[in-house]
């Protein structure tokens, strides 16, 4: 039973364009939602997160949008930049306050020169 | 304020044999918790420890255990280990309270089983 879901295993953008990076969770009992990005034998960095009770969280060029009704989050970078090549995993975390972190199986992303 | 710092990055070990992997979170932080990353399973929850108590607990089998010293340092155990164990080991610390739910992660330990 997959809570965290991300669909697209990869995507490619031109770089200055818009990235749009889609999770869905299956679970209403979450309190924060997290993206992180990760590089190959490395540990994931955070980018940004958003809690539950809110719609949109921005920093910079990322911005993350909750849809709770849908269940629907999603990561926009813009502008797209090589250097954001990597996979990209969503994760959300429980509301009993522990730190359990549920992960989406990560999307791919490679932004072209 | 150092990293999350996990010891040894990469380890080789025997079918069979066991292994201890070594977890040090950031100052202050009293939460640790292991994932395991592997290409089929993506990244999955081992457990979560608390001021020493396991507070949570991932679906994997008793040969996967931990603990946690008073001073949050954190080890994770592996016994008897079979092939499938080899995978990427992430040691993430968090603070006791936050408003991101943010977990600092470590740079993993590569763990080969032949």
């Amino acid at each position: 039973d997959q809570q965290v879901k991300q669909n697209s295993p990869s995507l490619s953008v031109q770089e200055g364009r818009i990235s749009i990076l889609n999770c869905d969770y299956t679970n209403s009992m979450f309190d924060y939602f997290l993206w992180y990005k990760k590089y190959p034998a490395e540990g994931p960095t955070f980018l940004i997160s958003i809690s539950s009770i809110k719609d949109k969280n921005e920093d910079g060029r990322f911005t993350v949008f909750l849809n709770k009704s849908a269940k629907h989050l999603s990561l926009h970078i813009v502008p797209s930049q090589p250097g954001d090549s990597a996979v990209y995993f969503c994760a959300a975390r429980g509301k009993d306050s522990s730190y359990k972190l549920i992960f989406g199986s990560g999307t791919r992303l490679l932004v072209r020169p | 304020k150092a990293g999350v710092t996990q010891t040894p990055r990469y380890l080789i070990k025997t079918r069979g044999q066991q292994v201890t992997l070594s977890c040090s979170p950031i100052s202050g932080h009293r939460s640790v918790s292991w994932y395991q990353q592997t290409p089929g399973q993506g990244l999955q929850f081992l457990f979560e420890y608390f001021s020493e108590t396991q507070r949570n607990k991932g679906n994997f089998p008793g040969r996967f255990s931990g603990r946690q010293f008073s001073n949050s340092r954190s080890e994770m155990n592996v016994s008897t280990l079979e092939l499938g164990d080899s995978a990427l080991y992430l040691c993430a610390s968090s603070p006791a309270t936050s408003d991101t739910g943010r977990a600092f992660f470590g740079q993993g330990t590569r763990l080969t089983v032949v």
